[in-house]
């Protein structure tokens, strides 16, 4: 079993749409959780961290539910530039700071 | 701020050659980490810097490869000698402090023939 699990989708989305993904992780003592954004041929940059209350930036909101193991994005009024893969990612601290990653989902956002 | 720079962009070699990848990550980032992505995989890890020291190398795949982080600043990650299965991107991040957000560099794809 892999160690963060995602849908790879694609999801194809018309603009305006509210689209959700969720990840799964297996190791319990995962402390910390991001959504990384990553476009085509370029590298991974953070969209959010994801806290334990949940947490909103505009029109993104991401929660984590510890007692089943996932994370979830949810992004509102979707826009073409939303289109994008969304890497979950985990850390597992103390002890080690390295990230691990879930294969990414991949988001197209249609006009 | 600059962000986390690598050199080359892309490198095509032939199997048994040798290439050195570098980073350069943001000034005054202790933490320096290689990633790397293999085709239709999720990005791994490799290494673990702090400062000039190895923290944590569990990722590295055999002793074909071989980090450095000498001074404290730059990187390098040499494969010797390279095989086909070491395509992919290589990733590098860096990190102010162990709370703080990885930024990551725009990568090194690397292609063995």
């Amino acid at each position: 079993r892999k160690e963060v699990e995602q849908d790879p989708g694609p999801f194809n989305v018309p603009e305006g749409a509210t689209v959700a993904f969720n990840c799964t992780y297996s190791n319990s003592a995962s402390q910390s959780f991001f959504w990384y954004r990553q476009d085509c041929r370029k590298e991974p940059k953070l969209l959010m961290s994801v806290y334990s209350s949940g947490n909103e930036d505009g029109r993104f909101t991401a929660q984590l539910n510890r007692a089943s193991q996932y994370i979830s994005l949810l992004i509102r009024d979707s826009k073409l530039s939303d289109s994008a893969t969304y890497l979950c990612v985990v850390n597992i601290n103390p002890g080690t700071y390295k990230y691990i990653f879930g294969t990414g989902t991949r988001l197209k956002v249609l006009a | 701020e600059a962000g986390v720079t690598q050199f080359p962009s892309h490198s095509v070699i032939e199997k048994g050659q040798t290439v050195t990848l570098r980073c350069d990550p943001i000034s005054g980032h202790d933490n320096l980490y290689w990633y790397r992505r293999v085709m239709g995989k999720e990005i791994k890890f490799l290494l673990h810097f702090v400062k000039e020291s190895k923290q944590d190398e569990s990722g590295m795949p055999n002793n074909r490869f071989l980090a450095e982080r000498t001074g404290g600043t730059y990187s390098t990650l040499k494969v010797q000698p390279a095989e086909l299965e070491d395509s992919g991107v290589y990733f590098c991040a860096s990190q102010r402090n162990l709370n703080n957000e990885q930024f990551f560099g725009p990568g090194t794809r690397l292609t063995v023939l």
